[in-house]
């Protein structure tokens, strides 16, 4: 099971982090460790943005950064933009059942 | 350019069956693991179903296990979801997402729009 930060309400320009916490050890038997960071804006399907815990997919901004290991993890925005609205999740694939973080709301102020 | 398209969606009575489908462009459909996951209405994003490139490995959520069944026709760059005994909790927009490909580090990189599936009462 994964569990996230609810709600996050965030002025622009000012950082926010995201955190996702896991049940079990996310350690694949490869030693690497599943865990991604997506997001969702309303109306539109989910995009990758980190992979492996803290690997920025091509074409992401290095506004967003990712870290973290065994079952504690954080998603970094340096400094939110008014694009950042919408829900993140975290999500792993080192166990099956794959499984999402219940989401978390990003709001400006 | 990699691309998924989800078809198939609609209205179903509860009990009722449908049969979703993904046709894949762009890319090496054999390639890749592919993953279906859905969004209910007000809720967050559920992995529901994964398949190995030949369609030899299935996996599935508890909430669809004996109901859902995930495959894939290479030949047609075409992954299906047939779902039967549908529920109002099955209620969601569907979306096909690639999975891991040899090469790749990642999952869950590229997205369809996604397909509305309504189950009525």
């Amino acid at each position: 099971v994964l569990t996230q930060t609810p709600l996050s309400s965030v002025t622009l320009g000012q950082p926010a982090s995201i955190s996702c916490r896991s049940s079990q050890s996310l350690v694949y038997r490869d030693g690497n460790t599943y865990l991604s960071w997506l997001h969702q804006r309303p109306g539109q399907p989910p995009r990758l943005l980190i992979y492996k815990v803290s690997t920025r997919l091509s074409g992401v901004p290095d506004r967003f950064s990712g870290s973290g290991a065994g079952t504690d993890f954080t998603l970094s925005i340096s400094r939110v933009e008014a694009g950042d609205v919408g829900v993140f999740y975290c999500m792993q694939v080192s166990q099956v059942p794959y499984s999402f973080g219940q989401g978390t709301k990003l709001e400006i102020k | 350019e990699v691309q998924v398209v989800e078809s198939g969606g609609g209205l179903v009575q509860s009990g009722g069956s449908l049969r979703l489908s993904c046709a894949a462009s762009g890319f090496t459909f054999s390639s890749y693991e592919m993953n279906w996951v859905r969004l209910p209405p007000g809720k967050g994003l559920e992995w529901i179903s994964y398949i190995d490139f030949r369609g030899t490995t299935m996996y599935y959520a508890d909430s669809v296990k004996g109901r859902f069944t995930i495959s894939r026709d290479n030949a047609r760059d075409s992954l299906y979801l047939q779902m039967n005994s549908l529920s109002l909790e099955d209620t969601a927009i569907y979306y096909c997402a690639t999975g891991w490909t040899p090469g790749s580090g990642w999952h869950f990189h590229s997205w369809g729009q996604g397909t509305l599936v309504t189950v009525s009462s």
